[in-house]
């Protein structure tokens, strides 16, 4: 099955700052490529995803990177704001199957 | 438009006994996914229901099983519970079977289990 790698466990940065996030996967057929974000006792929240026929998609300070050949994608969030404190998981999605998820990073955006 | 609910919010049962979790999906969303997040780690993937049958499963044990009702609504049953058991968990819906064209799944708020 899918084995979602994610790093690093735990990121801090200072407000303005970009935040960077990798993920590796390990099914070749997985095609779809979500980003959640969690805050403390919340629900996880969509914020970005990326299909596997697009290589990069943007969303205002967020954007998201695929590398099919390496099996990776990255999330990469600019101008860091104490508000986008969070768990963040990224999760890789085969057709016909479910989200698997990488383990989280613990984003802490000091002011 | 109400999003994704389940119920009830929080739950405290014993070792060895059994819990219903329920999850009613966004309006327009056929397809719920449950979830298990242990503290500190990703959702873990159950198993997931359309057309009121259990369509993929995750690696968990037969303890786990679900139902789905004709109004897309769902139910999570664990039975002899262990004190590993105790985590949040998650419901999430889409719109169609897994790899439709809108993957997209929305969690609900999850329901908070401890077992003693």
């Amino acid at each position: 099955g899918e084995n979602v790698e994610q790093h690093p466990s735990t990121l801090s940065v200072q407000e303005g700052d970009s935040a960077v996030i990798k993920c590796t996967y390990s099914d070749s057929a997985s095609n779809y490529f979500p980003w959640y974000k969690q805050e403390l006792g919340k629900r996880p929240q969509l914020i970005i995803d990326i299909r596997s026929n697009v290589g990069e998609k943007k969303d205002q300070r967020i954007a998201v990177t695929l590398n099919k050949t390496a099996k990776h994608f990255s999330l990469h969030i600019t101008e860091t704001q104490p508000e986008d404190s969070a768990v963040y998981f990224c999760a890789a999605f085969e057709w016909g199957y479910a989200l698997n998820f990488g383990k989280g990073t613990s984003l802490l955006v000091t002011p | 438009d109400a999003g994704v609910t389940q119920s009830p919010t929080h739950l405290i049962k014993t070792r060895g006994q059994q819990v219903t979790l329920r999850c009613s999906p966004k309006s327009g969303h056929d397809t719920v996914s449950w979830y298990q997040q242990a503290l500190g780690q990703g959702p873990q993937f159950i198993f997931q229901y359309y057309e009121e049958e259990e369509r993929q499963r995750g690696n968990f044990p037969d303890r786990f099983s679900g139902h789905q009702f004709p109004n897309y609504s769902s139910e999570l049953n664990v039975n002899a519970l262990l004190l590993g058991d105790s985590a949040l968990y998650l419901c999430a819906s889409s719109r169609g079977l897994a790899g439709g064209r809108r993957n997209e799944q929305f969690f609900g708020p999850g329901t908070r289990l401890t077992v003693l």
